[in-house]
């Protein structure tokens, strides 16, 4: 079936800090895969996607990288800002855009 | 810009109870979704739509039903409650790969709807 694993948070960096969020997938044939952001009491949106393996997404200084050979896409920001703390969840594109997402890592960032 | 409306933020039911959650888009995207977030285990699909009177089932159907009689919108419902639907729901819209051209799979979602059921 289709699932994807994220590492387990919270994660907390001090601001200026590199960043990885561990993402790695299952799924039949070549999904697209997502990285989305959900700030504190608001829905989620896109931060970057990659559609075809060796794609790179990349958005706000964030990026990540379609790995099918390891079925990973972890995602990685080179200095962190406070602005930058809230809950990132990996996901897998099906039919009809349906998303298969992860658990979620919530990222804190402190000055 | 409004997007995604989802209605009300807010809910308190009692075990049995019913209602609606409302689900609004001015995107004028053909799918839309409807998803559950359970504290650390990501965002579930309860219900989907590809179009005007075409709703389909996600991985978590079972207690709650949709319809789907114009573009726009998209109502969750929920039957006879009970404490296993506590959680947040999301709506969330999207084009199609053929019209969305470079911006596929990408989902609009609303800002939730918070419902405890005790």
């Amino acid at each position: 079936g289709n699932s994807v694993t994220q590492m387990e948070g919270p994660v907390t960096l001090s601001e200026e800090a590199f960043l990885t969020i561990n993402c790695t997938y299952t799924a039949t044939g070549y999904p697209s895969l997502f990285w989305y952001v959900q700030y504190p009491g608001e829905g989620l949106q896109l931060l970057l996607k990659a559609t075809k393996a060796d794609d790179k997404g990349s958005n706000k200084g964030f990026e990540a990288t379609y790995r099918k050979e390891t079925t990973s896409f972890h995602l990685e920001k080179g200095s962190v800002q406070v602005s930058d703390s809230a809950v990132y969840f990996c996901a897998l594109g099906r039919g009809y855009n349906k998303l298969i997402f992860g658990a979620g890592t919530r990222l804190a960032v402190h000055p | 810009n409004a997007g995604v409306t989802q209605t009300p933020k807010f809910r308190i039911l009692k075990i049995g109870q019913s209602m609606t959650l409302q689900c609004a888009q001015d995107m004028n995207h053909n799918y839309m979704y409807w998803y559950r977030q359970d504290p650390g285990m990501g965002l579930k699909l309860i219900y989907y739509s590809v179009g005007a009177g075409i709703t389909d089932k996600g991985e978590v159907p079972n207690g709650y039903n949709v319809s789907r009689s114009t573009t726009e919108d998209f109502p969750l419902r929920l039957e006879l409650a009970a404490p296993s639907q506590t959680s947040v729901y999301f709506c969330a819209s999207s084009l199609s790969n053929r019209l969305a051209g470079t911006n596929t799979g990408e989902l609009f979602f609303g800002e939730g709807s918070r419902l405890t059921v005790l």
